[in-house]
């Protein structure tokens, strides 16, 4: 069975500071491991995703996620925080059957000025 | 760039009516899906489909039914809108290469309000 888990509904960072927001994954054979941002009122829009190679994925908008196989995580970096980085977070993993997602809870992020 | 459009992005319905949602993805993909959002729950999966005519049942299809006549073209219908289907609906597509590992495009969102 494929799943994820987002164990922070909300996390506040400063501006400027670096932010992390955390994901873990259960999956049966190689993760697809995915992050998607939704900001107020919109839909999901894509950020990076590891399917393999480099454990380090750089993405949109200056975030990267680390890949960590012995820890079954897959977090959301970003070295220095913006305003408008606010919003709704989601982690997903591929699933094996015609690309379904599983998508974790979501975590609200919070950068204050 | 992909375009997933959605025919609205507010609704407000009375409960037991039929109500149609309807998403339109330019990018020729065979992949469909329709999600409901709901805070603290993520997105929950309803229905997808992977061909014209095609349909699966997602995590949660009870209430629902699709439709998808044409490609590029995917349809929720609520049968008897009843107030607990009250959520953000999402629509996505994706094209069928190596199973779960192509970005799904997702669409504006439908806010749906059932009175």
């Amino acid at each position: 069975a494929q799943s994820v888990a987002q164990p922070e509904d909300q996390v506040n960072v400063a501006e400027g500071n670096p932010l992390t927001v955390k994901c873990t994954y259960s999956v049966s054979g190689n993760p697809y491991l995915f992050w998607y941002v939704q900001y107020p009122n919109r839909g999901l829009q894509f950020l990076l995703k590891y399917i393999t190679g480099d454990n380090l994925v750089k993405g949109s908008y200056g975030f990267e996620a680390e890949f960590n196989k012995s820890q079954t995580s897959f977090h959301l970096k970003k070295p220095s925080a913006l305003v408008s980085d606010s919003a709704l977070y989601f982690c997903a993993v591929g699933g094996l059957n015609f690309n379904k997602f599983y998508f974790g809870s979501g975590t609200k992020l919070n950068v204050k000025p | 760039d992909v375009k997933v459009t959605q025919s609205s992005r507010y609704l407000v319905k009375r409960t037991g009516e039929k109500v149609f949602l309807e998403c339109v993805q330019d990018m020729d993909h065979e992949n469909m899906f329709w999600y409901r959002q709901d805070p603290g729950l993520g997105l929950r999966l309803i229905y997808f489909s992977y061909d014209v005519k095609m349909k699966e049942k997602g995590d949660i299809p009870e209430g629902y039914s699709v439709s998808r006549e044409k490609k590029e073209r995917f349809s929720l219908i609520l049968e008897s809108a009843s107030t607990n289907q009250t959520s953000m609906y999402l629509c996505a597509s994706s094209s069928p290469s190596a199973p779960g590992t192509d970005t799904q495009y997702f669409g504006p969102g439908t806010r749906l309000t059932v009175l």
